[in-house]
């Protein structure tokens, strides 16, 4: 059973644009949202995270909203770089343990 | 530099023919993790060590296990690898088992599984 569930599958977006990635999660158990950046042969590395008394956090051009009532998450990444185009995975840490999102596929466009 | 290195980074085995994939973590972390990435797919945790503790997840199949001779290393033993179990092999580790996520997850390169 799916218990992140993660959109779109792949997306693209034009260089300077906006890229929004979006997760919904059926536990409320979860306590940390954590976003993940993995390129082609390599691991996945921490991007930035979330607990779910925050409405917002930003890291220079990423943001992640968290809305608690509705059990979604997004990824915003503004001012997109080619430097982006990676897969991005969501994911919810429940017992110490990480249940990942099907990962975005997400290709900027010079 | 490295932190959390995996050998090889390609192994290719047979139908099976027992393998051995490998990490070592330079961080001195508690908890060393094993995860398999199918392609296009999420990482799905098999197991992972707190210290010498071993802990399984409930539908990690019975071909993989896992040994941890000391704090550094961890290895995952595919006993009898069948086609379905080609994949990324992930090995992460964490400080400790931090509650609310006070203990950020490191990922190694991987170790992309080939079965022939």
């Amino acid at each position: 059973q799916q218990q992140v569930k993660q959109s779109p599958q792949s997306l693209i977006v034009q260089k300077g644009g906006i890229s929004i990635i979006n997760c919904a999660y059926e536990n409320t158990a979860f306590d940390y949202f954590p976003w993940y950046q993995q390129f082609p042969g390599k691991g996945p590395a921490l991007l930035i995270a979330i607990r779910p008394d925050v409405s917002e956090k930003k890291e220079g051009r990423f943001t992640i909203s968290f809305n608690k009532s509705a059990k979604q998450f997004s990824l915003h990444i503004m001012d997109s770089q080619p430097g982006d185009s990676a897969t991005y995975f969501c994911a919810a840490l429940r017992a110490q343990k990480l249940v990942f999102g099907q990962g975005t596929r997400l290709t900027i466009n010079p | 530099d490295a932190m959390v290195i995996q050998n090889p980074r390609y192994q290719v085995t047979q139908f099976g023919k027992p393998v051995t994939l490998s990490c070592s973590q330079t961080l001195n972390h508690n908890v060393m993790y094993w995860y398999q990435q199918k392609s296009s797919q999420a990482p799905k945790l098999l197991f992972h060590y707190y210290d010498k503790d071993f802990n399984n997840e409930a539908d990690t199949p019975d071909n993989f296990q896992s040994r941890r001779p000391n704090t550094s290393f961890c290895f995952l033993d595919i006993r009898s690898p069948g086609l379905g179990d080609a994949a990324m092999y992930l090995c992460a580790t964490s400080r400790d088992l931090g509650l609310a996520g006070a203990d950020e997850q490191f990922f190694g390169p991987g170790t992309r599984l080939t079965v022939l």
